[in-house]
């Protein structure tokens, strides 16, 4: 099956900078799911979106589910260490569920 | 609060062996995954179930098999144990509405 297409695979960054992640899909999808992983552990669900053109933040996160529902994007602001991990993209459509490869996050201190 | 328990983090088998990865959610949810997670190739669903008895294969299959006896328990198969099976795994379950919740993970190695 078809996985998302997200960039970039992996990031550097300075604390205190800010992040952009985002996955691009050649389907259409009803819900857009942004989850982080943390070494050792199984994915924990960051931001879920549910219409077109949503902005939703959570704390320093804030994701968007793209307008024409083939993409979405995330951000965080002010980086800081516990930002570390892998952050996928997921799209769901009824009760198919496509995840993106991950983009891993590293923040120097 | 909500959860989805593996019955073991790390796991070592032989090649060979028959392997039982077992999962049990408390949240009466319909629908359970398997899914394999290597480096550089994401997250890949091996299995799933909309219901008790009930399962379909995913993008990955081979080689694995899958059984829920009832609703909270989902159990990942592995029939002969080969090394190209060394891997994370992850069990998730969902309603349809609210996205998956995940179990933390079984870093299974077969040598």
């Amino acid at each position: 099956g078809q996985q998302l297409n997200q960039s970039p695979q992996s990031m550097f960054i300075q604390e205190g900078e800010d992040v952009s992640m985002n996955c691009t899909s050649s389907s259409i999808f009803n819900t857009w799911l942004w989850y982080k992983q943390d070494p050792g552990e199984g994915p924990v669900l960051l931001i879920a979106l549910y219409k077109a053109g949503e902005l939703t933040s959570n704390g320093r996160l804030t994701a968007q589910f793209g307008i024409t529902r083939k993409d979405s994007f995330l951000n965080i602001s002010a980086s800081i260490p516990s930002d570390v991990g892998i952050y996928f993209c997921a799209g769901q459509r009824n009760n198919d569920m496509r995840f993106g490869a991950g983009t891993r996050l590293t923040v120097k201190p | 609060d909500v959860k989805v328990t593996q019955s073991s983090r790390y796991l070592v088998k032989r090649t060979g062996e028959k392997v039982f990865l077992e999962c049990v959610q408390d949240m009466d949810h319909e629908n359970m995954f398997w899914y394999r997670q290597d480096p550089g190739l994401g997250l890949r669903l091996i299995y799933f179930s909309y219901d008790v008895k009930m399962k379909e294969k995913g993008d990955i299959p081979e080689g694995y098999s899958v059984s829920r006896e009832k609703k909270e328990r989902f159990s990942l198969i592995l029939e002969s144990a080969s090394t190209n099976q060394t891997s994370m795994y992850l069990c998730a379950s969902s309603s349809s509405i609210y996205g998956y919740t995940f179990g933390s993970g079984t870093r299974l190695t077969v040598v």
